[in-house]
Formats: C-alpha cells, sequence, structure tokens
C-alpha cells in the first residue's frame, strides 16, 4: 500500500488480558516509531527501530510493553495484562533514514489503533 | 529536546489568514522547526520544516525570526477543512528522530 497501515483499527479488551497490535510501514522506510496518544492529549514516544540497531526503548512506560520488528517490515507492539490506563490510541510512523531533502526526518504516520481497556 | 509553547486553542472564519505562533526558547543549534497537523481520528501529518527565515509550500508559510526563538505557522485562507490540531515540536532531525509532541492548538474554523 501506499501508507502506513495498522491492525486492528479498534481492540476492546478486558484488564488483564494480552493484546498486540500491528504496524505495516511503507516499504523502503528503515525507521518505524511507536506513539500513544490518550484522549485530548499530544502524542507520547514508546519505541524506535532502525535497520538491524538495537531499538531505542526509552519510551515504553513499563515491562509490560513489548514491540518486535522484522527486518524493515512489520512491527508488532504487545500490551500484557492490560490496565485501564493502557487505553489510547496507538500510532505507527516511517520514515527514511537519512537523506539532506528539506523534509528530513518526515514522519508517516498510520491511522492508529483505538485501544480501550474494560 | 526543546519544550514548544503554544496556544491550546484558536478560533478563525473562512478565507481568513490563521498565524499560530510557537515559542521554544531554549532551541539548540542543531534543531530544526517542524509543524505537524492531526484531524480526528488520524494520525498527524508533515505540514512544513524550517531551520530559519521563512519556507513556504503549497499548504503553509513558516517564519522563523532571526534568534529562532519563536515560529509562526502561516495558513492562507482557511477552509472548514483546516479544523484540526496543529503541532510545533523542535528537535535535531539526526539520530533517532523522535517526536516530542505538546498538546498543540487546536484549530476551528467557523463558517
Amino acid at each position: 500500500g501506499a501508507g502506513v497501515s495498522q491492525s486492528p483499527s479498534n481492540k476492546v479488551t478486558e484488564k488483564g488480558k494480552d493484546v498486540e497490535l500491528r504496524c505495516d510501514p511503507i516499504s523502503g522506510h528503515t525507521a518505524l516509531y511507536w506513539y500513544r496518544q490518550r484522549l485530548g492529549q499530544g502524542l507520547e514516544f514508546l519505541i524506535y527501530f532502525q535497520g538491524n540497531s538495537a531499538p531505542d526503548k526509552s519510551g515504553l512506560p513499563s515491562d509490560r510493553f513489548s514491540a518486535e520488528r522484522t527486518g524493515e517490515s512489520v512491527s508488532t507492539l504487545t500490551i500484557q495484562r492490560t490496565q485501564q490506563e493502557d487505553s489510547a490510541v496507538y500510532l505507527c510512523a516511517s520514515r527514511v533514514f537519512g537523506g539532506g531533502s528539506v523534509s528530513y526526518n518526515e514522519q508517516f504516520f498510520g491511522p492508529g489503533t483505538r485501544l480501550t481497556v474494560l | 529536546l526543546a519544550k514548544t509553547t503554544q496556544p491550546i486553542s484558536m478560533d478563525s472564519y473562512e478565507g481568513q489568514e490563521v498565524n499560530i505562533t510557537c515559542s521554544h526558547n531554549n532551541i539548540a543549534t542543531n534543531d530544526y522547526i517542524t509543524w505537524y497537523q492531526q484531524f480526528p481520528s488520524q494520525g498527524p501529518r508533515f505540514i512544513i520544516q524550517g531551520y530559519k527565515t521563512k519556507v513556504t509550500n503549497e499548504v503553509a508559510s513558516l517564519f522563523i525570526p532571526a534568534d529562532r526563538k519563536s515560529s509562526t505557522l502561516s495558513l492562507p485562507r482557511v477552509s472548514l477543512s483546516d479544523t484540526a490540531v496543529y503541532y510545533c515540536l523542535v528537535g535535531d532531525i539526526g539520530g533517532t528522530g523522535k517526536l516530542i509532541f505538546g498538546q498543540g492548538t487546536t484549530l476551528q474554523v467557523k463558517p
């Protein structure tokens, strides 16, 4: 596809269950980011992948959160033992790493997955 | 990363020019200024980026004074479809490139 896709678009789960959120970045984009957006708030950085480098996990709020990425393709964000405060929209973005254009570091966002923890 | 301050909300009418100013007093030498737009139920979308002086594209203009401690996003002749949240971000576009978002400015365009 032409853009970043995410699935599912909506996920309702019960407290304590595990969830997996998927992100398909734009083909050729080596950098991939996960963000969380609570209602009415700005985005919070969660994790960053770049090629085969170790991911930057500095934004993960707890050890219940983890993410994987296979090469330069699909990424999965996993939240274990979900809590009500995990309810938010989870956004994935990708970009071309490096380059010299004016819009260096332009990130392309997917539509997000709206997670509701009951 | 430099902290930014922008108005929480703004109202405008169709056809008017809208200017949203962002303060970033602690901007560093390597920092760029980037603006994103977010519609409800969508991910943010890149609008414009600059380092100094003025940048213009088909969507907006970005004015940056010589001291770079603030910037102004200018939207010419807004329409109802420009109603969105506008985020000002400041940071080094090298490295990881992770974006630090504030609350943004909610622009409401009225008929």
